[in-house]
């Protein structure tokens, strides 16, 4: 079965610090994987993907993510995060034999205090 | 417009009586989606269409849901019936059709309260 972990309900940085939201999957094809963030009373908005290549990809506001095939995680990451930064992240997974569904983990809400 | 776009953005109805959302994807856009969004939980799978046809529905939750979109743009999501745990935000996304390697772009969404 097709599924994401989101571990952690929360976390909290200090703005500067380096941040990393968690995430590991399950699928039963190849993973397809994405990032997408959540502002209050805002639809989720599309940060970064995982297809296939370079385990590190790149994505909007500064964002990464590394892909570790072995671990089945996609961990998001930040060098330095920003008060702007606080917000909803959502880790989702799409499954290369059956692409028809995204499935979305459950939301880890980052806090990043000045 | 530029993005997807939900409507209402808020509706508050009363148990029992029926309800449509509308989602209007982005233009040129082939592949559609709704999602149900429940306070504190990630987005839930309800429906895809390519076009017009709805390809996969499996995450309609029973027959009290259904959702059109007859000229494969707009599409409306119907629920007869309203009952308290239909309370939630429904979302919907679009994507241009890239098989597995597209992202969906997301609407705002419609907040659906049941009194």
């Amino acid at each position: 079965a097709q599924s994401v972990a989101q571990p952690e309900d929360q976390v909290n940085v200090a703005e500067g610090n380096p941040l990393t939201v968690k995430c590991t999957y399950s699928v039963s094809g190849n993973p397809y994987l994405f990032w997408y963030v959540q502002y209050p009373n805002r639809g989720l908005q599309f940060l970064l993907k995982y297809i296939t290549g370079d385990n590190l990809v790149k994505g909007s506001y500064g964002f990464e993510a590394e892909f570790n095939k072995s671990q089945t995680s996609f961990h998001l990451k930040k060098p330095s995060a920003l008060v702007s930064d606080s917000a909803l992240y959502f880790c989702a997974v799409r499954d290369g034999n059956n692409f028809n569904k995204f499935y979305f983990g459950s939301g880890t809400k980052l806090n990043v205090k000045p | 417009g530029a993005g997807v776009s939900q409507t209402p953005s808020n509706k508050v109805t009363e148990k029992g009586k029926y309800v449509e959302l509308r989602c209007d994807p982005i233009s040129g856009h082939t592949a559609l989606y709704w999602y149900r969004q429940s306070l504190g939980q990630g987005p839930e799978f309800l429906i895809y269409f390519q076009g017009t046809g709805a390809a996969d529905d499996s995450g309609l939750p029973n027959d009290r849901f259904f959702a059109v979109r007859p000229e494969g743009s707009v599409s409306t999501l119907k629920i007869q019936r309203t009952e308290r745990g239909d309370s939630a935000v429904y979302l919907c996304a679009s994507s241009l059709f890239e098989g597995a390697t597209g992202e969906l772009f997301f609407g705002e969404g419609s907040r659906l309260t049941v009194l």
